[in-house]
């Protein structure tokens, strides 16, 4: 069974940095492309940042660009998420969530993780 | 950046009834278009990708549909587990972008 699991949320204060981390099981973690999408607490989905199987690509909500950084370690099964300068409105709950494609253009985001909660308040 | 715009907001509807959700895009995203619904406290979960592509263990219930700006999610009678929001999503360009979810309330 194809599993996430996010780790490395918690409380910062602004300006703080925090690493989350995200590892994959039941797949084979180096196919797929790689998400991470948040939600601050009573709003909907924002979609922050995008990862290639590879790691040679990488986009940025432009909420997050210049402040986030998003890579992963395929010999780790592992996707991560480096934030810095963190600010109040960073808070929410943070999910990985796989994106698979098919042929035909077919594509989606399949498996999520259960997600790791980041507050920034001082 | 696409705009993806979803309707209603809110809705609440009758345990056998048939609902639609719309979700319009500011520019064509091709066959880029996902739905999700979730529960208060857990993972969104993919119902339907590609604009009508049934995710396997979904309910043949769902059904989705559209073209070019102009899609709908369409559950053909309504049971009481389809509580939750439900979010469209493209995926035809950078950055993603999903709708502002409609929270469906079964009455």
């Amino acid at each position: 069974e194809a599993l996430l699991v996010e780790s490395g949320g918690g409380s910062i204060h602004p300006g703080g940095s925090l690493r989350l981390s995200c590892a994959a099981s039941g797949f084979k973690f180096s196919d797929f492309e790689m998400n991470w999408v948040r939600q601050a607490p009573g709003k909907g989905l924002e979609w922050v940042s995008y990862i290639f199987s590879s790691g040679t690509t990488t986009y940025y909500a432009d909420s997050v660009k210049g402040r986030f950084l998003i890579s992963r370690d395929n010999a780790k099964n592992s996707l991560y998420l480096q934030m810095n300068n963190l600010r109040a409105d960073d808070t929410g709950v943070y999910y990985c969530a796989r994106e698979f494609s098919l042929l035909r253009g077919l594509d989606g985001f399949d498996i999520w993780g259960q997600g790791t909660v980041v507050t920034v308040s001082s | 950046d696409i705009q993806v715009t979803q309707s209603p907001s809110s809705l609440s509807a009758s345990v056998g009834d048939r609902v639609t959700i719309t979700c319009r895009t500011s520019l064509i995203v091709s066959n880029h278009l996902h739905w999700f619904k979730q529960r208060p406290g857990r993972a969104p979960n993919l119902l339907i990708y590609s604009i009508s592509t049934l995710q396997s263990g979904v309910p043949s219930r769902f059904s989705g549909s559209g073209s070019g700006t102009g899609f709908s999610l369409t559950i053909s009678s309504l049971q009481p587990e389809d509580f939750g929001t439900y979010y469209c999503q493209q995926t035809y360009s950078f950055p993603y972008t999903f709708g502002q979810g409609t929270k469906l309330e079964i009455k």
